[in-house]
């Protein structure tokens, strides 16, 4: 069964501290792996897609990197406005266009 | 910058009681879901829907639930008898091309859904 379990739960950070976020997943057959920002009582706000092991996508202070069995989100000088759960989900195996999330990472950097 | 959008944005409803949300998608966009999340709890995927018919369902999407497109902008998810654990955030989301390379989902906001 696929699965996605991303660590740390809750991440607490100094303006500027930069840190990592990781997703680990078991899937069959990686098609695609998503990081997407959720604020509170909002919908998933759509970050990145990494489609292979070795690829990487940056986007301001984010970066993403993607392995054969893990994600990484890195956050370089992160400012109290990055303050949000972050989720991982993949797209796994074949017929299936259903993402998995995984339970997220609450993140929030005081000033 | 096209969105996914969401009505109505809070839903309160007694036990039993029908509720239909309704979701208007990206407009250049195929493919259609709706996805769940209890409080506290994963976002989970229930349906998704590709020429007008259901492609895929979740073990949650039982009997009670059903989905239309309606015309050609709305999509919407009907519940027909609601229990309290269907009390959930409702979210619809959309993507272009189906089943192939690029899967980009766009979530829309949500629909709290409250069951008394």
């Amino acid at each position: 069964e696929d699965q996605v379990t991303q660590s740390p739960e809750a991440l607490r950070l100094q303006e500027g501290e930069s840190s990592s976020l990781n997703c680990s997943y078991t899937v069959s057959g990686l098609r695609g792996l998503f990081w997407y920002r959720q604020d509170p009582g909002k919908g998933p706000e759509f970050l990145f897609t990494l489609y292979s092991a070795g690829e990487e996508k940056e986007k301001e202070r984010l970066k993403a990197t993607l392995t054969k069995k893990e994600s990484f989100l890195h956050i370089t000088a992160p400012k109290p406005e990055d303050s949000a759960t972050y989720l991982c989900a993949v797209w796994g195996s074949y017929n299936t266009d259903k993402l998995i999330f995984g339970t997220g990472t609450r993140l929030q950097v005081f000033p | 910058e096209p969105e996914v959008t969401q009505t109505p944005s809070h839903q309160v409803t007694q036990m039993g009681q029908e509720v239909i949300l309704r979701c208007v998608p990206i407009s250049n966009h195929l493919y259609f879901y709706w996805y769940r999340q209890i409080l506290g709890q994963k976002v989970e995927f229930l349906v998704s829907f590709y020429n007008n018919e259901i492609s895929e369902k979740s073990e949650i999407f039982d009997d009670q639930f059903s989905v239309e497109r309606p015309d050609g902008s709305n999509f919407t998810l009907k519940i027909r008898s609601t229990k309290l654990e269907d009390s959930a955030m409702y979210f619809c989301a959309s993507s272009e091309v189906p089943r192939r390379r690029y899967n980009e989902q766009f979530f829309g906001p949500g629909t709290r859904l409250t069951v008394l």
